[in-house]
C-alpha cells in the first residue's frame, strides 16, 4: 500500500522569505502523480502544484515549486515570497493512474508579518 | 459550472440517527470521490464512482455507510446509527478519469467545501 509521510506538524515563515515543506511518500509503482493541496481554514482544498513521476524536470508554479527526488522518494514543497495568504494547511498526496489520492497528515503553515 | 457543491454544509445529530449527505460534482466529470477528514488529519479515503458504478470502497466504509450515484451526476452518502466517531469533516471531489493509464490533462481533484458532521 502506498503512504505518504508529513513529518513536521507545523512550520512558520517571514512574510516575504521562503519556506520549504518535506513529504515522503512509499511505493512499488513506478507511474504515479504527486501533488500537494493547500486547505485554508473552513475553506476547500485546492490544488497548488503537481508533478508527474515519469518527468524528471521539477514543476514550478509562479511562487511554488518542488523537489521532487524520486529515488529517495522525496517531494518538497518550496514557497517563495511567501504572502499572509498562503497561510493554511498543506497536504501532500500520491495518486496513481487513475485511483484515489493518499493523503499525508498535513502541515500548518503559518505566515508572519 | 459553479464547482463542486456539498450539502449541507453543517449537520449535528443525535447518536443513533441516520443522515445523509449530497454531492453535486463538475458537470463533466465521470468520477466522483468521498473522503473523510477528522481534525488535523488528512483526508482519507471512503468510495469512489466512475458513472454510476462504484468502483472502489474503503475498509473504513463499515456497513453502516452507503453511497451511491443513482444517474451517475449527483451523489449521497448516507451513514446509519450514527457513533461519536463519525463525527469528521466529509469531502466530496469529482475529476475526470478515462480508462487510460495517464488520465486527462485534469489530474488533480475539484474538492468541495464537504459536510461537517457533529454527533452528539
Amino acid at each position: 500500500a502506498q503512504t505518504v509521510t508529513q513529518s513536521q506538524p507545523e512550520m512558520s515563515v517571514q512574510e516575504a522569505e521562503t519556506v520549504t515543506l518535506s513529504c515522503t511518500y512509499d511505493t512499488s509503482e513506478s507511474d504515479y502523480y504527486l501533488f500537494w493541496y493547500k486547505q485554508p481554514p473552513s475553506r476547500q482544498m485546492i490544488l497548488v502544484i503537481r508533478q508527474e513521476a515519469y518527468k524528471q524536470q521539477n514543476a514550478t508554479e509562479n511562487r511554488f515549486s518542488v523537489n521532487f527526488q524520486k529515488a529517495a522518494k522525496s517531494f518538497s514543497l518550496k514557497i517563495s515570497d511567501s504572502q499572509l495568504g498562503d497561510a493554511a494547511m498543506y497536504f501532500c498526496a500520491y495518486r496513481s493512474g487513475n485511483s484515489k489520492l493518499t493523503f499525508g497528515k498535513g502541515i500548518t503553515l503559518s505566515v508572519r508579518p | 459550472d459553479t464547482g463542486v457543491s456539498q450539502d449541507p454544509r453543517h449537520k449535528i445529530t443525535k447518536r443513533g440517527q441516520n443522515v445523509t449527505f449530497r454531492c453535486d460534482p463538475i458537470s463533466e466529470h465521470n468520477r466522483l470521490y468521498w473522503y473523510r477528514q477528522t481534525l488535523g488529519q488528512g483526508p482519507e479515503f471512503l468510495t469512489y464512482f466512475q458513472n454510476e458504478a462504484q468502483l472502489e470502497k474503503s475498509r473504513l466504509l463499515s456497513d453502516r455507510f452507503s453511497a451511491e450515484r443513482p444517474k451517475g451526476s449527483f451523489s449521497t452518502l448516507e451513514i446509519q446509527r450514527t457513533e461519536q466517531g463519525d463525527s469528521a469533516m466529509y469531502l466530496c471531489a469529482s475529476s475526470l478519469g478515462t480508462g487510460a493509464l495517464f488520465p486527462s490533462p485534469n489530474y488533480g481533484y475539484t474538492f468541495g467545501s464537504g459536510t461537517r458532521l457533529t454527533v452528539v
